[in-house]
């Protein structure tokens, strides 16, 4: 049972175009919600989060929209970049009490920004 | 800039051998993780570590997984016997004190080929 789901395994942009990668769950009791970017022999890196009590959170190029209600997130890039190209992994968590937040991952996209 | 490190960086096996993979976690966090992440999928959770106690060990296979982190610093996930089914990338992460961070800081993984 996939509590977080990235329905696209792909996904190709021009540069310069906007990037838009789609992440749903399903589980009610997930408040924080984070974006991973992941490169060929390289652990994950964390890109950008957001809170349930938000349903925006922007940095720089890389915007994240929250829709509770959907159970539905959305990583913007724009513009997008070549050295975007990457595996992007959405995250979700629930709130922890006495200890640090467990993830669930959802199973990616690889986004490809062609030049 | 501190990262978290892990060795091997590759290791290749054959079914029925002892593997062991080591992770040393960015100084001062108190909380580590140890993932598996098959290829095309997202990384699972295999344990939780808060400082030298196990919260969550509830995904370890534990017939043959086993992973300690004895002085609540660094850690080892050891395999005994390695099955053909584990052939994976190993992750390890680490986050400070609940509270203070909600984002994992991923180490560059331990692929695991077994044969």
């Amino acid at each position: 049972d996939q509590q977080v789901k990235q329905n696209s395994p792909s996904l190709s942009v021009q540069e310069g175009r906007i990037s838009i990668l789609n992440c749903d769950y399903t589980n009610s009791m997930f408040d924080y919600f984070l974006w991973y970017k992941k490169y060929p022999a390289e652990g994950p890196t964390f890109l950008i989060s957001i809170s349930s009590i938000k349903d925006k959170n922007e940095d720089g190029r890389f915007t994240v929209f929250l829709n509770k209600s959907a159970k539905h997130l959305s990583l913007h890039i724009v513009p997008s970049q070549p050295g975007d190209s990457a595996v992007y992994f959405c995250a979700a968590s629930p709130t922890a009490s006495g200890s640090a937040r467990q993830l669930t991952f959802g199973s990616g996209t690889q986004l490809t920004v062609l030049p | 800039e501190a990262e978290v490190a892990q060795s091997p960086r590759y290791k290749i096996t054959e079914k029925s051998q002892a593997v062991a993979f080591w992770c040393d976690p960015i100084s001062g966090h108190a909380t580590l993780y140890w993932y598996r992440q098959i290829l095309g999928q997202g990384p699972e959770l295999l344990v939780q570590f808060q400082d030298e106690s196990v919260v969550d060990d509830s995904q370890l296979p534990k017939d043959r997984f086993s992973a300690e982190r004895l002085k609540g610093v660094d850690s080892t996930l050891k395999i005994q016997p390695a099955e053909l089914g584990d052939s994976a990338m190993y992750l390890c992460a680490s986050s400070p004190l609940a509270g203070v961070s909600n984002e994992q800081f991923f180490g560059p993984g331990t692929r695991l080929t077994v044969l």
